[in-house]
């Protein structure tokens, strides 16, 4: 079975422009999360979706919004990008019913963000 | 808010011996989840514990919990090159069927074996 998909794999950016980041998540899960990890850190917290709705977010600027879609892909939005923006963006996929190891995350490989 | 501490930063081992890789949380943990990680890469589950004193094995790489449920231990033996990595750990929400599953992470524990 296909794991969780990310694209693209690489993006490089200018200041001040918006990028959109895309995830499919594993066939039968319905919650997706999003995570940015700087280099030489752990991965942070960005946003969660489940069944189309938004179900937690970390502490990010407005300009980062994401939203899920029926098929329960996810699209990651960043506006007015800054040079601190770059880093690996990933995404996660999971059950969600309420239960530690059904509400086990599976990551994707990741987007390599570059903000010139 | 919850802080996880690994230690050590980094590590390098010779192929074919042991090591101990360690995650203290600040608070309990309700569900705490070993990843593995090639430099820029995605995340790879290895295993979730969630009881206080579990232990989890598989292939060579075994994973405890705490009594107190506040310390995770990751322990390699007869490391092997394959083994070389970022090791992370991950904390759960307090209570699951809340409102997210988001997780905490530590900073992460770099591998290196050598041949």
């Amino acid at each position: 079975d296909a794991g969780v998909t990310q694209s693209p794999t690489h993006l490089i950016k200018t200041r001040g422009q918006h990028v959109t980041l895309r995830c499919s998540p594993i066939s039968g899960h319905k919650s997706v999360s999003w995570y940015q990890q700087v280099l030489g850190q752990g991965p942070q917290f960005i946003f969660q979706y489940y069944e189309k709705e938004e179900r937690g977010r970390g502490n990010f600027p407005d300009r980062f919004s994401a939203r899920q879609f029926p098929n329960y892909s996810s699209e990651l939005n960043v506006n007015a990008l800054l040079l601190g923006d770059s880093a690996l963006y990933l995404c996660a996929s999971s059950f969600f019913s309420g239960g530690a190891e059904t509400d086990t995350q599976y990551f994707g490989p990741g987007t390599r963000l570059t903000v010139l | 808010s919850q802080e996880l501490e690994q230690s050590p930063q980094s590590l390098i081992v010779q192929e074919g011996k042991n090591l101990t890789i360690n995650c203290t949380s600040s608070k309990t943990l309700y569900g705490l989840y070993w990843y593995k990680q090639k430099y820029g890469e995605g995340l790879i589950f290895l295993m979730m514990l969630q009881k206080g004193g579990e232990e989890k094995s598989h292939e060579k790489i075994t994973a405890k919990l705490d009594e107190k449920k506040q310390q995770s231990s990751l322990h390699i033996t007869a490391s092997q090159p394959s083994h070389a990595g970022i090791y992370l750990c991950g904390a759960g929400p307090p209570r699951y069927g809340g409102a997210t599953n988001k997780l905490i992470f530590g900073t992460g524990t770099l591998l290196a074996v050598q041949p």
